[in-house]
């Protein structure tokens, strides 16, 4: 069963324009993670948050939890044509769950240059 | 540092056929290893999970089964393939220390 499920499943934008994107869950997390996936490709880690943080930056990427809701946001500021990708959150739910990640549906970022 | 590779990486197969795909990763000892399948426009899926050699975990009901015969091997295969098991399987280790994936470029199988 899917755990996270991402809002919007697709967005359009124009370069420069930022985009958001969010993660529902349903169960306790210890961490977060997002991922990328460009069309055909593997996906690419791009930024893990723990249930104790509430936000976290890298580079041009924003990411936001808020556990009491079980939701996450991704922010990509200042987009460019490279960012166009699908964007998938993942949860990682306690050890008894057997160190699996569980991944959400994605959002497909389009941004037009 | 570590690597990752699967292959075939583009496979088309009769309904029927049995199946191998192979992923092996470098450079690490004792990795966590998952096999996700991924439909079409779709999210991931997990199959497999592999926290030592021999030991498998199966997910989802299904034709496939997944072996691990080296610590760096994850193998996963089918008797025989069936139109539902078209997709773009993704072999992933995780990182002890980060708790990333890190995942293969995928192996597009489709069954005809």
């Amino acid at each position: 069963s899917q755990q996270g499920e991402e809002d919007p499943q697709a967005l359009s934008i124009q370069e420069g324009e930022n985009a958001t994107m969010n993660c529902s869950y349903k169960t306790s997390i210890n961490n977060l993670q997002w991922y990328r996936q460009n069309s055909g490709r593997g996906l690419v880690h791009l930024i893990l948050i723990r249930s104790n943080e509430r936000e976290k930056h890298s580079g041009r990427l924003r990411v936001t939890l808020d556990t009491s809701k079980k939701s996450s946001s991704l922010l990509i500021t200042a987009s460019r044509a490279a960012d166009t990708a699908s964007y998938f959150c993942a949860t990682d739910a306690d050890k008894a769950a057997g160190n699996k990640l569980t991944f959400g549906g994605g959002t497909r970022v389009l941004v037009k240059p | 540092s570590q690597t990752i590779h699967q292959w075939p990486a583009t496979l088309v197969q009769p309904v029927g056929s049995p199946l191998s795909l192979e992923c092996t990763v470098e450079g690490t000892s004792n990795p966590n290893l998952y096999w996700y399948r991924q439909a079409a426009g779709r999210g991931l899926q997990l199959l497999f999970y592999s926290v030592g050699i021999g030991q498998i975990s199966s997910e989802v009901p299904q034709n496939l089964s997944a072996s691990r015969p080296q610590d760096r091997q994850f193998i996963l295969s089918s008797k025989k393939l069936l139109l539902s098991d078209s997709g773009f399987y993704l072999c992933a280790w995780r990182g002890y220390y980060t708790g990333e994936l890190f995942f293969g470029e995928g192996s597009r199988l489709t069954v005809l």
